[in-house]
């Protein structure tokens, strides 16, 4: 079975400052997993994806992830955040036979001016 | 104009009524999604279909029931409502895998009282 856990429900930073979501990942065969965000009043959109090519995955708007087999993580960071990104955030698991993906619970980011 | 639509995008209801929501995309994909989405739980899965001829239940089926009237149609009924069904219902679709972008309608916000 499959699950992911991010860490912290709310996450709040500063304009400028680095943000860092923390996504956590149960799988027993290679998983795929994702990043999608939540603006507010819309649906899930993709942020990036990790499909296992390269470790790390460059996103939309500035983000990344690094997929660390060894931790079982998959964070997602930005160097210096954005009034813009203001969301919610939601990492998800699947792999390659999957039907379907599972989310996490989501991470609401919140930043400071 | 956007790539799946949901209706309607906000209704409030009253206990033991029937509800549709109802969900179109024009991206010709085949598989197509229902998630309800509710504040610390992420979202839940509640219907997959494949393809018109296949309909799968999710983590969270009773209560509901889908339609899928053409590939690009995809329905969901609350037979008898009752208040806890009261959320955030999207519908998403994909191209094939469970490891392909999923692309996600706006939202419907339901409340039943």
């Amino acid at each position: 079975a499959q699950s992911v856990t991010q860490l912290g429900s709310h996450v709040s930073v500063s304009e400028g400052a680095l943000v860092l979501l923390r996504c956590n990942y149960s799988s027993s065969v290679p998983p795929y997993l994702f990043w999608y965000v939540q603006y507010p009043n819309q649906g899930l959109q993709l942020l990036l994806k990790y499909t296992s090519a390269a470790t790390l995955v460059k996103g939309i708007n500035g983000f990344e992830a690094e997929f660390k087999k060894s931790e079982t993580s998959f964070h997602l960071t930005k160097p210096s955040a954005h009034m813009s990104d203001a969301a919610e955030y939601f990492c998800a698991v699947s792999h390659s036979s999957a039907s379907k993906i599972i989310f996490g619970s989501g991470t609401r980011l919140s930043i400071r001016p | 104009d956007a790539d799946v639509t949901q209706t309607p995008r906000n209704r409030i209801t009253k206990t033991g009524k029937r509800i549709m929501l109802e969900c179109s995309q024009t991206k010709g994909h085949d598989r197509m999604y229902w998630y309800r989405q509710d504040p610390g739980l992420g979202l839940r899965l509640i219907y997959y279909s494949f393809d018109v001829k296949d309909i799968n239940k999710g983590e969270i089926s009773d209560g509901y029931s889908v339609s899928r009237q053409a590939q690009a149609k995809f329905s969901l009924s609350l037979e008898s409502a009752i208040p806890n069904q009261t959320a955030l219902y999207f519908c998403a679709t994909s191209d094939s895998g469970g490891t392909d972008t999923q692309y996600f309608g706006p939202g419907t916000r339901l409340t039943v009282l």
